[in-house]
This record gives structure tokens, sequence and C-alpha cells, in this order.
């Protein structure tokens, strides 16, 4: 089982709708999470941390669930430009200092 | 601006040689990282510095060997390129391992 997991989609949805990505993690001893957006041919850029049992930003609200290992993004009213690789983030694990990345999940917002 | 930053942004190379890559913050964060992120776009971290001490040094081969010179800058060395290090390398830091990262534009590299 990978240690951070995510559907890849790609997740196709019209403007203005809410789409919501789950994301599990399999090792119950981390402590951090974040969500990052990262364009094609870009850097992963941070969209949110995660620090407690939630946390919203706007048209975004990341949600915790310590007790079934999974992590959500929510997304409300899309725009064209959300469109990007949403990618899970877990960490640090034990003494590893190591952030585990999920394979993102990618987003397609049509017009 | 406050940033992460690395050169070059794009190298090619023929098979064999050797190449550096360099990275700045100036964030004042305490932890830098290399990450590797291939064509399957899987962001695999390689290694960190916390402090100037490597703290992270995944299973890399020896060929890539990084230096910290100080706690602003972490540079990556790769001896004998070989095809299958052609990818994006990006460098990061964060205040401690455990807070959020920052990355870097990354450095596409592409080994003929």
């Amino acid at each position: 089982r990978k240690e951070v997991e995510q559907d890849p989609g790609p997740f196709n949805v019209p403007e203005g709708a809410t789409v919501a990505f789950n994301c599990t993690y399999s090792n119950s001893a981390s402590q951090s999470f974040f969500w990052y957006r990262q364009d094609c041919r870009k850097e992963p850029k941070l969209l949110m941390s995660v620090y407690s049992s939630g946390n919203e930003d706007g048209r975004f609200t990341a949600q915790l669930n310590r007790a079934s290992q999974y992590i959500s993004l929510l997304i409300r009213d899309s725009k064209l430009s959300d469109s990007a690789t949403y990618l899970c983030v877990a960490g640090p694990m034990d003494s590893s200092y190591k952030l585990i990345f999920g394979s993102g999940t990618r987003l397609l917002v049509r017009p | 601006d406050t940033a992460v930053s690395q050169t070059p942004k794009y190298l090619v190379t023929q098979m064999g040689n050797d190449k550096s890559i360099k990275c700045e913050q100036n964030l004042g964060h305490d932890t830098m990282y290399w990450y590797k992120q291939d064509s399957k776009k899987f962001l695999k971290i390689m290694f960190s510095y916390n402090n100037k001490e490597l703290i992270i040094n995944e299973t890399v081969p020896n060929r890539f060997s990084p230096k910290s010179p100080d706690k602003a800058h972490l540079n990556l060395h790769i001896n004998s390129l070989e095809l299958g290090d052609s990818a994006v390398y990006f460098c990061a830091s964060s205040q401690d391992p455990a807070r959020e990262q920052f990355f870097g534009p990354g450095t596409r590299l592409t080994v003929l």
C-alpha cells in the first residue's frame, strides 16, 4: 500500500461546480498534512496546511479525519484557473523527517 | 523578492558528464531539500539538510552528492550523468522538517 494515496483522476467538472478529492495515508504517526497545487511544468505551490481537524480558505476547505486516516479537499464554485494537479502530503512520520507526497489528482475545469 | 531560487532552469548535457545545480533560499529557513520529479510526475525526496546537517539521504546513487555551504544554500552535484537522470529537480525549504515546504522553480535536466 502506498504511504499516501490519491485518485489520479482526471476530474472533469464545469465551471461553478463543487468538487472533492480524498487522500488516504498509511501511517497513523503522521502529524502534518498539506495540500499543494502543481500547474503543468511548474513547481508545487502550497494551497493549505491542515494541522488540526480542518482548515478553510475562501472556496477551499480541507478536512482531516485521523481515525480513518484520510484528508479531503473541497473546492466550491470551481474556476477555470483551478485546473491543476492537487498533491496531498503527509508527514513527518516517526523520526524520518520526510514529508510524503501523493502522486496527485488532476482537475480539469471546463467552461 | 523572498523565494527559493534555482539555477540553471534548464540543463541539457551528454551522458557521462558532471553537472551541478544550485539552490538558494532567502526565507530564513533552517531546512532545505532536493526532490526529483520524473516523467510520471511522482515527487520523490532525495536529500534534506537541517542547519547544514544531512538528515535525509534516500536511496540515491552515490553519483549524486549534495553540499550545503550554509543554511541558505543547498547544491546538488551529479557525476557521470545517465539517461535515467533526466527529470525535473526541485529544491525546497521549510522552517523545520514538520512544516510546509516552499519550492524553487525547478531545474529540467535532459541527458542525451
